[in-house]
């Protein structure tokens, strides 16, 4: 079967930084994304990778390592509003995406 | 980027009755669209595909019954959640790819959060 796995809930303090780990298995593979969702809205894409490697976007960086079924993604310098759930989704063979069960991030002054 | 609408934002309704919500993809033709329900601290799940001109694909266990979809056009997708229930209240979103490149980010909608009274 197809499986995402990503922690439930971590916290970090403002200003620090943070790895969000995501692990896959897929019926093939198109390409993995992350996404950041706030309470009671819909999620917002912040990154996607299809290659492996580190991906950088300002405070957030993505990384993917095809060969073992692993991406992370990196939050920088913290921010309150950085709280927020974080959904990583492959799209597998069928560009069907498949999503994880997202993190929780929480932050602390 | 590409902008995905979705109307209406909230609903409340009365058990037994229907609710309709639309999905509009403003500056760009999508022949697929999806929705999804999320339950509270819960990821997305798929609920079904919509196909623009054709009937929908249902995810195994969802109701097409109960979840009405109509995708008649390139840029609008309805669903219809008929007979509503209480067990029927949650957030339900939908999502759109554009048709030039099938691996790409899925643009989505605001979500609507309906609750059946």
């Amino acid at each position: 079967g197809q499986n995402i796995d990503q922690p439930t809930e971590m916290t970090a303090t403002e200003g620090a930084i943070v790895q969000i780990n995501c692990t896959y298995q897929t019926s093939g593979f198109n390409g993995l994304f992350w996404y950041q969702q706030h309470a009671g809205e819909a999620p917002t894409f912040l990154s996607y990778n299809v290659l492996d490697g580190l991906e950088e976007k300002g405070r957030f960086s993505s990384f993917l390592s095809r060969s073992k079924g692993y991406s992370y993604l990196l939050l920088k310098e913290l921010q309150m509003k950085d709280s927020a759930s974080y959904l990583c989704a492959v799209m597998d063979s069928n560009y069907q995406l498949i999503w994880g069960a997202g993190t929780k991030l929480i932050i602390k002054p | 980027g590409a902008v995905v609408s979705q109307h209406p934002s909230r609903v409340i309704c009365k058990s037994g009755t229907s609710v309709k919500i639309e999905c509009r993809s403003l500056d760009f033709q999508a022949t697929t669209m999806f929705w999804y329900r999320q339950f509270p601290k819960k990821s997305l799940m798929l609920m079904a595909t919509s196909n623009e001109g054709s009937k929908a694909t249902y995810e195994q266990g969802v109701e097409k019954d109960k979840f009405l979809i109509n995708h008649a056009s390139l840029t609008l997708s309805t669903l219809t959640v008929t007979s509503a229930h209480p067990e029927d209240s949650s957030f339900y979103i939908c999502s759109a790819r554009s048709p030039q490149a099938e691996n790409t980010e899925a643009f989505f909608g605001q979500g609507t959060r309906l609750t059946v009274v």
